[in-house]
């Protein structure tokens, strides 16, 4: 089955330090992946759509100057935190769609990266 | 272990009642979601009920918890094709930081 990796699972950083989180589509390309981002006891909010070869689309509030999202490749998206602060502190995750296979409705989600900000 | 279940695929023919299944293995869940993710956008929210709840109604949406059981069942009352989707159950729980754990989606189909 298809295989999404998100790296790193867990990461602490200082604040005021950037942070930058991977995920890859192991084994199929991924034209769109999203990022989403979780908060203490509530659900995902989508944060934005990454494309390949183009600009992200940011959902309304997200700032796209701290949270830079590069869709480099069919099989990497990374979303780096500048600046961060502890109000960061939460969990991310990607999912991606198998593009290629007609599969691109389908959502294989990351394992997750909870990051914490101090 | 942490797994959320679904069947893959669902047909239901438009002004009938659809119902999506789910089961879950962590019994400490805390929060059981219903997504629902249209073609080339990303998840919806669409509803989320607590471990101690037994049933939560919002307009054409009813999810039912049996927690003895581990199955959350979402249904959708007179399915239009506008909820042609592919719908994610997923769980989480407060003492495992809260992360979301998701089941592989169901995909619901319309018939005329």
């Amino acid at each position: 089955g298809a295989v999404v990796s998100q790296h790193p699972s867990w990461v602490i950083c200082k604040s005021g330090t950037s942070v930058k989180i991977e995920c890859r589509s192991l084994d199929f390309q991924a034209t769109t992946m999203f990022w989403y981002r979780q908060f203490p006891k509530q659900s995902l909010m989508l944060m934005a759509t990454s494309n390949e070869g183009s600009k992200a689309t940011y959902e309304q509030g997200v700032e796209k100057d701290k949270f830079l999202i590069n869709h480099a490749s069919l099989t990497l998206s990374t979303l780096t935190v500048t600046s961060a602060h502890p109000e960061d502190s939460s969990f991310y995750i990607c999912s991606a769609g198998d593009t290629v296979r007609g599969r691109d409705t389908e959502a294989f989600f990351g394992q997750g990266t909870r990051l914490t900000v101090v | 272990g942490e797994d959320v279940e679904q069947s893959l695929f669902l047909s239901v023919r438009e002004g009938d009642s659809s119902v999506i299944n789910c089961t879950y293995t962590d019994s400490s869940s805390t929060y059981l979601y219903w997504y629902k993710q249209e073609p080339g956008a990303g998840l919806q929210l669409l509803t989320y009920i607590f471990s101690n709840m037994d049933m939560k109604q919002d307009q054409r949406l009813t999810v039912l918890l049996n927690k003895k059981d581990k199955h959350l069942s979402l249904r959708i009352a007179d399915t239009q094709t506008g909820d042609s989707a592919i719908y994610f159950c997923a769980e989480s729980r407060a003492n495992r930081d809260d992360k979301i754990i998701f089941g592989k989606g169901t995909r619901l189909h319309i018939l005329p």
